[in-house]
């Protein structure tokens, strides 16, 4: 079956502009994370969502960072005029109900010059 | 304090023999589970092996085994027989419950890069 799709792949954005990052879940997977890994680095935590609500966003790194799932699926992370510390890989994770094993996406490689 | 340690940015490993990577976490939850992943030079996270806190054997996934030493705080990931298709980075990551079962997001270390020598 299908596994967690990103897109788009690569973003490269200038400095100041707004972005808007994809993912699209395993089908029926209620939990979808959202992490971003920044050059040897590993993965860090930035929201989690139940269904379409946010049950934890304590990791957006300041209010530039938004992130939406309207129908319980397909979630939205928008970067309000980026910096070019933004720059990362970000990936989505999604699980079956909360507890359950995450299962990642290839990721969405942004650079921000 | 660093949650999850991973003291070994890299290391090299003949084909065929075993390797241990090492994990230490920090945490004064009693509930928790440890993961580990691999990430290929390809950028996804795979999901190799999980230990929970109150799990009393040592999981095993195939040639995968997590050697858990509770009272050190140690979670090393065993790879026994290594292969060519092993060189990849790991990474070791926790999710830590206490009273909050809502807690559900993974804390990871800075990863090993792993390469397996023919």
């Amino acid at each position: 079956g299908a596994g967690v799709s990103q897109t788009p792949s690569n973003k490269v954005t200038e400095k100041g502009k707004y972005v808007e990052l994809r993912c699209d879940p395993i089908s029926g997977h209620t939990a979808l994370y959202w992490y971003r890994q920044s050059l040897g680095q590993g993965p860090e935590f930035l929201i989690y969502f139940q269904g379409t609500g946010a049950a934890d966003d304590s990791g957006l790194p300041n209010d530039r960072f938004f992130a939406v799932r309207p129908e319980g699926s397909v979630s939205t992370l928008k970067i309000q005029r980026t910096e070019r510390g933004d720059s990362a890989v970000y990936l989505c994770a999604s699980s079956l109900g909360g507890s359950g094993e995450q299962f990642f996406g290839p990721g969405t490689r942004l650079t921000v010059l | 304090a660093q949650k999850i340690t991973q003291t070994q940015p890299g290391m090299f490993v003949q084909e065929k023999e075993a390797v241990t990577l090492d994990c230490t976490y920090d945490t004064s939850d009693q509930s928790y589970g440890l993961f580990w992943y691999k990430q290929p030079s390809s950028g996804e996270m795979i999901f190799l092996i999980y230990q929970g806190s109150y799990d009393e054997q040592n999981a095993t996934e195939g040639r995968y085994s997590l050697n858990f030493q509770k009272a050190r705080k140690s979670a090393n990931l065993v790879i026994s027989a290594s292969q060519l298709g092993d060189s990849a980075m790991y990474f070791c990551a926790m999710r830590e419950w206490g009273f909050n079962f809502g807690n559900e997001k993974l804390t990871f270390g800075t990863g090993t890069r792993l390469t397996i020598i023919p």
